[in-house]
């Protein structure tokens, strides 16, 4: 299909391990973001990646935590020494631009540390 | 601090009945969209909203801009169990990203 997609969809690690999370985003579309979803709760916004501009990181918890967006199009969300707090659904957007304008949603990645 | 404040946060009705879901904020926005997210699926845009007193219908769905580009409403007449879900107000400034509300957790009971 033409959608984001993500993957792992689950993906179950223990306690100071490092993760990797990958996203697709739709073909051509300059904007990516990374969120983060707590038990059914809202979104909460990690990371921004907009073209070749400097990524907007200022939602990122901590320094565990860094993503990349490799030729404006694959993206990996890196946690390093996971702890169980960051267990939650990890969702990642793509739009054809910054703003308002529709994102794209993958069916994102449930990460559970035990 | 959270920018756009959904009310209420949890919401169970019977089939048939009628609901507003609310999305306030102090801020004035350029835009709202209203998402739709189903359990294990990421959301879904439904609309978006551009000028203040806009009314859009989208089948049993009615949602309004607020005059002054603050606020947003969402009105399910006649509610049906595929309206479960989580519903998730999003407002935008200019070229800025995207700020979510915290969303309302719709249940309708058959």
């Amino acid at each position: 299909g033409a959608g984001v997609s993500q993957s792992p969809s689950n993906k179950v690690t223990e306690k100071g391990k490092d993760v990797e999370l990958r996203c697709d985003p739709i073909s051509g579309h300059t904007a990516l973001y990374w969120y983060r979803q707590s038990l059914g709760q809202g979104l909460e916004f990690l990371i921004y990646f907009q073209g070749n501009s400097a990524p907007d990181k200022s939602g990122l918890p901590s320094d565990r935590f860094s993503a990349e967006r490799t030729g404006g199009s694959v993206s990996t969300l890196t946690i390093q020494r996971t702890q169980q707090e960051d267990s939650a659904v990890y969702l990642c957007a793509s739009s054809i631009g910054q703003g308002a304008y529709e994102q794209y949603f993958g069916p994102g990645t449930r990460l559970t540390v035990t | 601090t959270q920018l756009l404040e959904q009310s209420p946060q949890f919401l169970s009705i019977q089939e048939g009945e009628n609901l507003t879901v609310y999305c306030n904020s102090s801020s004035v926005f350029s835009s709202l969209q209203w998402y739709r997210q189903e359990p294990g699926e990421g959301p879904v845009l439904l609309v978006t909203v551009v000028t203040g007193g806009e009314v859009k219908k989208l089948k049993r769905l009615t949602f309004q801009f607020g005059d002054a580009r603050k606020d947003s409403s969402l009105h399910i007449t006649a509610a049906q169990p595929g309206d479960t879900g989580l519903y998730l107000c999003a407002g935008a400034k200019g070229a800025q990203k995207l700020v979510f509300g915290q969303g309302t957790r719709l249940t309708i009971n058959p």
